[in-house]
């Protein structure tokens, strides 16, 4: 079964630091979704793209959080500075979005865990 | 902004026993997915309910979208070990394939 991958795992670092988190969404998908998992909030949406397009990006951070797509097969979710407070399990999702039919899944990723101390 | 109310957040049965749990809005929702996560994953999708009233089964698991597309129930029978996990429900609006999740219900099923 095609997978959604995302790189790396585990990230533990010092507040401060860059971080930079990858997804390969499953190919010929052209819908893709960073979400931040913690206890407190849940699943919160930070970012999605279509066709590489950045569409909404309200949930994110913008003064430390970037989102890309550089090519179809890869996106990025970079913080710098990284705080403590940044720390979670960030997820990757893909899907694949027609005109007639907007109820598709999202497939995760099995998530980055990141702890900034 | 929607928001998506899960009940109970935690849950802990015999291995055997019935569960229902619940996912309710104040707002109408187009559809209506379900996933389950497992400790380390992502989460996986169940079922997607579209219609007010519909009733899907899925072997032991029974979900059910409210009339008024407001609230949605999930219903397991005779509950087993693999059923441990949190399970979400997620709601779209007309049009938007922007999902807005609920905090989920965390289920242990004991031996």
């Amino acid at each position: 079964d095609a997978r959604v991958t995302q790189t790396p795992r585990h990230k533990v670092t010092e507040m401060g630091q860059e971080v930079t988190m990858r997804c390969q969404p499953i190919l010929g998908h052209n819908t893709v979704f960073w979400y931040r998992q913690t206890m407190m909030q849940g699943l919160e949406l930070l970012a999605y793209f279509r066709n590489r397009a950045p569409l909404d990006d309200s949930g994110m951070p913008k003064d430390r959080f970037s989102a890309e797509m550089p090519d179809a097969t890869l996106a990025t979710l970079k913080i710098q500075p990284s705080e403590p407070r940044d720390s979670a399990v960030y997820f990757c999702a893909s899907g694949l979005v027609t005109s007639s039919n907007s109820n598709q899944p999202q497939h995760f990723g099995d998530g980055t865990r990141l702890s900034i101390l | 902004t929607q928001l998506l109310e899960q009940s109970p957040q935690f849950l802990s049965i015999q291995e055997g026993e019935n569960l229902t749990v619940y996912c309710n809005s104040s707002s109408v929702f187009s559809s209506l997915q379900w996933y389950r996560q497992e400790p380390g994953e992502g989460p996986v999708l169940l079922v997607t309910v579209v219609t007010g009233g519909e009733v899907k089964k899925l072997k032991r698991l029974t979900f059910q979208f409210g009339d008024a597309r407001k609230d949605s129930s999930l219903h397991i029978t005779a509950a087993q070990t693999g059923d441990t996990g949190l399970y979400l429900c997620a709601g779209s609006g007309a049009g938007s394939y922007q999902l807005t999740f609920g905090k989920g219900t965390k289920l242990s099923v004991i031996p």
